[in-house]
């Protein structure tokens, strides 16, 4: 199974201020058809996880620009340009390039200071 | 309105049976994969199964295999997880999540979810 690892798993950040997320697989995410399977989830206290970033950079409709996902092979980033107090919550990355199981990682908490 | 429903949590004591499902609407149902993806209270996301699109190939994940059925019925629109033998680790908030196998439209559509609790 690939092994996603995130870090760190909390995060206290300062409204405006930047923020990064790092993502590790245990195997290269590039699939044999050339893509790389890396997406990015936000979840809200209480809601179910919404989809930012498929592919490991492209953002979904509606999500702001300040959310950007970058990387390549094991090692991958989602940054966050300038916080907002709309941002809170727990990150996941998730591989979908070596099916079942799919894998996620632990999340990442994050806070307003 | 494009939307994932579930319903069929509620709580049940070890070792007995829940089936939970999962009605699509809004888009072309049939064509899409399907998987149920669980959160256990105060933790991270786990993948339970998937069901190809026509309901040919299933998968599990190894904590539900042999305990958890995954099937679907296109012309109701509904996916189904069959959870029998019920532990009190397999309580958690289950969503379901749609999967086209395209580079594009996956895990990009989720459900409220609906809670499990397993307890004596």
């Amino acid at each position: 199974d690939v092994v996603m690892t995130q870090s760190p798993l909390s995060l206290l950040v300062t409204l405006g201020q930047p923020a990064s997320i790092s993502c590790r697989s245990s195997q290269s995410l590039v699939h044999r058809d050339g893509n790389t399977y890396l997406l990015w989830f936000h979840q809200r206290p209480g809601q179910s996880p919404r989809r930012l970033i498929y592919k490991v950079s492209n953002r979904d409709p509606g999500v702001p620009d300040r959310f950007s996902g970058s990387g390549s092979g094991t090692d991958f980033t989602l940054n966050i340009s300038g916080v907002e107090a709309e941002d809170v919550g727990v990150y996941y990355c998730m591989q979908g390039t070596h099916w079942h199981p799919w894998t996620f990682g632990q999340g990442t908490k994050v806070e307003i200071k | 309105q494009v939307q994932l429903v579930e319903s069929g949590g509620g709580v049940v004591q070890p070792g007995t049976s829940l089936r939970l499902s999962c009605t699509a609407s809004g888009f072309a149902f049939s064509s899409f994969g399907m998987h149920w993806v669980r959160q256990a209270p105060g933790k991270g996301l786990e993948w339970v199964a998937l069901i190809w699109y026509d309901g040919s190939d299933k998968y599990y994940g190894d904590s539900v295999k042999g305990r958890f059925a995954i099937s679907r019925d296109n012309s109701k629109n509904t996916v189904y997880l069959q959870m029998d033998n019920l532990k009190a680790e397999d309580t958690a908030m289950y969503y379901c999540t749609r999967d086209l196998f395209s580079d594009v439209l996956y895990f990009d559509l989720w459900g409220r979810g609906t809670l499990v609790t397993v307890s004596s």
